[in-house]
């Protein structure tokens, strides 16, 4: 059965903090890994990764894929207070759905 | 910009209920998803459609079914609302999965439904 395994399920931290936060999967055919923030409403899309060793970066995030390990990380760096949400990896295998883990909650406090 | 919209943002419906829940995006997307997200459960995946009149069972996909009559609309239908069907329930559209990849999916802002 295919699942993505986030962790930490939550995970609060102090602005200027660096955190990273962990994808694991087990995907047949595993195609990409898309990394999306939610904060009140409706996720947003962040990053998509399909090959390995190769970092994606975005301002204070970024994230890297592990394709023989079956990981990814996300780290934020000089985390700021609207960085809080619920951090959502997500993985597709050969058919057009995306499985997604649970998500991990973070806070930033000031 | 993609857009995605759901009728409602909040709804409040009684048990054995009929619901509806519209989904609409703007950008001729092939793809439509409908997902509910329960605390701890993440985002489940209930049912999914490539084409018009084209449904696949997602993860979950008991006590739902859905419609896509037109390419830029993806109803959800609970033919008999049951508590335990209380959710957030999210939408969301796509392209068509790319050869080294996906295409990132587009959500709707969400509908928290509440059945009593």
């Amino acid at each position: 059965e295919d699942k993505v395994v986030q962790s930490p399920l939550s995970l609060v931290v102090h602005e200027g903090d660096t955190v990273t936060l962990n994808c694991s999967y087990e995907v047949t055919n595993f195609r990409s890994l898309l990394w999306y923030k939610q904060e009140k409403k409706a996720p947003t899309f962040l990053f998509m990764l399909t090959s390995s060793g190769i970092e994606k970066k975005s301002g204070r995030l970024s994230s890297i894929l592990d394709k023989k390990e079956l990981f990814s990380i996300l780290n934020i760096t000089a985390t700021q207070t609207g960085d809080s949400a619920i951090y959502l990896c997500a993985v597709g295998g050969s058919q057009g759905n995306l499985i997604f883990g649970k998500g991990t909650k973070l806070s930033v406090k000031p | 910009d993609v857009k995605v919209t759901q009728s409602s943002r909040y709804l409040v419906k009684r048990t054995g209920e009929k619901v509806f829940l519209e989904c609409v995006q703007d950008m001729d997307h092939e793809n439509m998803f409908w997902y509910r997200q329960d605390p701890g459960l993440g985002l489940r995946l209930i049912y999914f459609s490539y084409d018009v009149k084209m449904k696949e069972k997602g993860d979950i996909p008991e006590g739902y079914s859905v419609s896509r009559e037109k390419k830029e609309r993806f109803s959800l239908i609970l033919e008999s609302a049951s508590t335990n069907q209380t959710s957030m329930y999210l939408c969301a559209s796509s392209l068509p999965r790319l050869a080294g990849g996906h295409n990132e999916q587009f959500f709707g802002p969400g509908t928290r439904l509440t059945v009593l």
